[in-house]
């Protein structure tokens, strides 16, 4: 089965400078990749994803990258603000397969200001 | 995306007991999961509920411990068994939708003693 691999497990950055998150997976099946945030207390909650037909994708502050040969995909977060601070999530799923998402282990983020 | 609520969104449980968990979404969904979120870990997939067939389970979550019903389109129940204090736990539904992004309930938090 699908296995996937986040690092770094914890991270912390100045306020207004950029922070990266790596993800691996091993099932070269998989083809829908999105990225959780949890806060504290609360849901995880989708804030992007990438589909294996893209390399990369946008949307304002936060960008995400595939490289699908060397299987792994990458979170980009510019000019982090301390409302960024949270647990990240990365995941990898067969969406034709309607397969349920396998979740990396985790990175929190800390953002100070 | 859909709405998901849980209930109980919390409960405290002695050891041996059962506890039924129940999760309803505002829209029919042929998707729908059950996570297992130990704390300050990742989300780990329990089985995959789709209605009208039997769940299909992880590796190392058993229907006689964690039986599942999917009655139709909106709902479904988690029940975890004969509880022990390894159980406590975040407890959390969700959903896919027709583009393949999975949505989150609220979760329900579960203590045995």
């Amino acid at each position: 089965g699908e296995n996937v691999e986040q690092h770094p497990s914890t991270l912390s950055v100045q306020e207004g400078d950029s922070a990266v998150i790596k993800c691996t997976y091993s099932d070269s099946a998989s083809n829908y990749f999105p990225w959780y945030k949890q806060e504290l207390g609360k849901r995880p909650q989708l804030i992007i994803d990438i589909r294996s037909n893209v390399g990369e994708k946008k949307d304002q502050r936060i960008a995400v990258t595939l490289n699908k040969t060397a299987k792994h995909f990458s979170l980009h977060i510019t000019e982090t603000q301390p409302e960024d601070s949270a647990v990240y999530f990365c995941a990898a799923s067969i969406q034709q397969a309607g397969t349920a998402l396998i979740f990396g282990k985790g990175t929190t983020l800390s953002v100070s200001s | 995306s859909a709405v998901i609520s849980q209930k109980p969104s919390r409960d405290i449980c002695q050891r041996g007991t059962s506890l039924t968990i129940q999760c309803q979404v505002d829209s029919q969904v042929t998707m729908m999961f059950w996570y297992r979120q130990q704390p300050g870990q990742s989300l780990t997939l329990i089985a995959t509920a789709n209605q009208g067939s039997e769940a299909t389970y992880e590796s190392g979550f058993v229907i006689d411990k964690f039986p599942i019903s999917r009655p139709n389109l909106t709902f479904s129940t988690l029940t975890v068994s004969n509880m022990s204090p390894e159980d406590s736990s975040i407890y959390l539904c969700s959903v896919s939708d027709r583009f393949y992004e999975q949505y989150f309930g609220p979760g329900t938090r579960l203590t045995v003693t």
